[in-house]
């Protein structure tokens, strides 16, 4: 079973329209990241969340973490073109060598 | 850019052979992970190591050794790939921040590997 449950699996938007991907965990996590994948290349860092209830924003895009810890949300404004790719959540078991377990993806399509 | 690469970045290979992928970094890293994308699966561990000859096993380590003789270099090898191992490979690193914390992780750029 999947540590990380992501949603949608997939998404097509128009371009301008704003979006929203869950992640979902059933266990408290210690750290939560956001990373962004480009068809056929490596991840890219996004961002952190670490503590309850936190929110960070990075130009269009706004990551939430749930008060419990267990649930975050990655939100595009207006999305673009260039927003298009897969999204995908980690998080850190928490242990000895700050191993990462990721969800399964979301596929965003982004049609201009 | 963590400065991390991957050598290969494509490979195609026959059942049975031997396969070795070397993940470089240039920053004197402690942490190294090699991860494997299915479709489906998304991100999977098979190894990873906390400093030169330490290493230990991740999720899906079957059919998987790793060899750390150097900071720089963490070495990925199938002794006897399978098909079931046609996957993309990712190596990442984590800065270690002082006092024991940690931060994200780094990719590199992948290395598309196909078992015939």
């Amino acid at each position: 079973s999947q540590e990380l449950e992501q949603s949608p699996q997939s998404l097509i938007v128009q371009e301008g329209k704003n979006l929203t991907i869950n992640c979902t965990s059933s266990k408290t996590l210690y750290g939560l990241y956001w990373y962004k994948q480009k068809y056929g290349e490596g991840l890219i860092f996004l961002m952190m969340l670490q503590k309850g209830g936190e929110e960070k924003s990075h130009e269009k895009i706004t990551a939430k973490l749930d008060e419990k810890k267990q649930q975050s949300s990655l939100h595009i404004t207006a999305s673009q073109p260039s927003h298009a790719g897969i999204y995908l959540c980690g998080a850190d078991r928490g242990n000895t060598g700050n191993q990462f377990y990721f969800g399964t993806g979301t596929s965003l399509t982004v049609i201009p | 850019d963590a400065g991390i690469t991957q050598s290969p970045r494509h490979k195609v290979t026959e059942t049975g052979t031997p396969v070795t992928l070397r993940c470089h970094q240039t920053e004197n890293h402690r942490y190294m992970y090699w991860y494997r994308q299915d479709p489906g699966h998304g991100l999977r561990l098979i190894h990873y190591s906390y400093g030169v000859k330490d290493t230990d096993k991740g999720e899906v380590s079957d059919g998987y050794s790793v060899s750390r003789s150097k900071t720089e270099d963490f070495l990925l090898t199938l002794e006897s790939a399978t098909s079931s191992q046609t996957s993309v490979y990712f190596c990442a690193i984590t800065p270690e921040l002082g006092s024991g914390a940690y931060n994200e992780q780094f990719f590199g750029p992948g290395t598309r590997l196909t078992v015939l």
